[in-house]
């Protein structure tokens, strides 16, 4: 089993859907991470939280440290925001500079 | 600014071959690092740098050598490329706990 967990893998959503991606791990961590993946391959840096909430445009990312659980919520979902939404976790056991990544979830926004 | 990027975006090898693979970043990070995405698994660390001169072994380092002989540049070499190491590699750099990616370079070892 994965210490970082996504769900689902997949997802297709008609736009203008509220859309809900969730991140599941199991172990201590000192940072969570999401970035998203474009078609085409760049990776970027889409909210660093270690606890409550943070919104930027449409999109919320939410964690809850005890459940060890985060969601990335994106309102009124549009075509551009299709794309893959990786989860990574930063333990604070360890080296803290390393990442434990989830496997993304592929998103589809179908106009 | 470039941000981060990497040289070359594609490369088709044949076993045995060897090459470098370039990440050079603009925005003066102390860390970098590489890393491998293959179907169905998540980003795997090769190797990353905490500084200039430094390098050190992530979760997958077979098979891969590094250098950061300059604080903008960190080197992958493959030595004497495997089919196993056709891939993505992706580089990124961090001055806090946030990283900054490269665009990628495919790598097809045939």
């Amino acid at each position: 089993k994965n210490e970082v967990e996504q769900s689902p893998q997949n997802l297709t959503a008609q736009e203008g859907e509220f859309i809900t991606i969730n991140c599941s791990y199991s172990v201590g961590i000192s940072a969570l991470h999401w970035l998203q993946q474009h078609p085409g391959g760049g990776i970027v840096s889409l909210f660093m939280l270690s606890s409550g909430k943070k919104k930027h445009g449409r999109l919320i990312a939410t964690i809850n440290i005890q459940e060890k659980h985060s969601s990335l919520h994106i309102t009124a979902s549009h075509p551009r925001d299709s794309a893959v939404y990786i989860c990574a976790v930063r333990a604070n056991a360890g080296n803290n500079r390393k990442l434990i990544w989830g496997l993304g979830t592929s998103l589809a926004v179908n106009p | 600014n470039a941000g981060v990027t990497q040289t070359p975006k594609f490369r088709v090898l044949k076993t045995g071959q060897s090459m470098t693979l370039l990440c050079a970043q603009d925005m003066n990070h102390e860390y970098m690092y590489w890393y491998r995405q293959d179907p169905g698994m998540g980003l795997r660390l090769i190797h990353y740098s905490v500084g200039e001169g430094t390098t050190a072994k992530g979760e997958v380092p077979d098979g891969y050598n590094v250098s950061r002989l300059k604080k903008q540049n960190f080197l992958l070499g493959l030595e004497s490329a495997a089919p196993s190491q056709t891939s993505v590699y992706f580089c990124a750099s961090s001055i806090s706990y946030e990283q900054y990616f490269g665009p990628g370079t495919r790598l097809t070892v045939t």
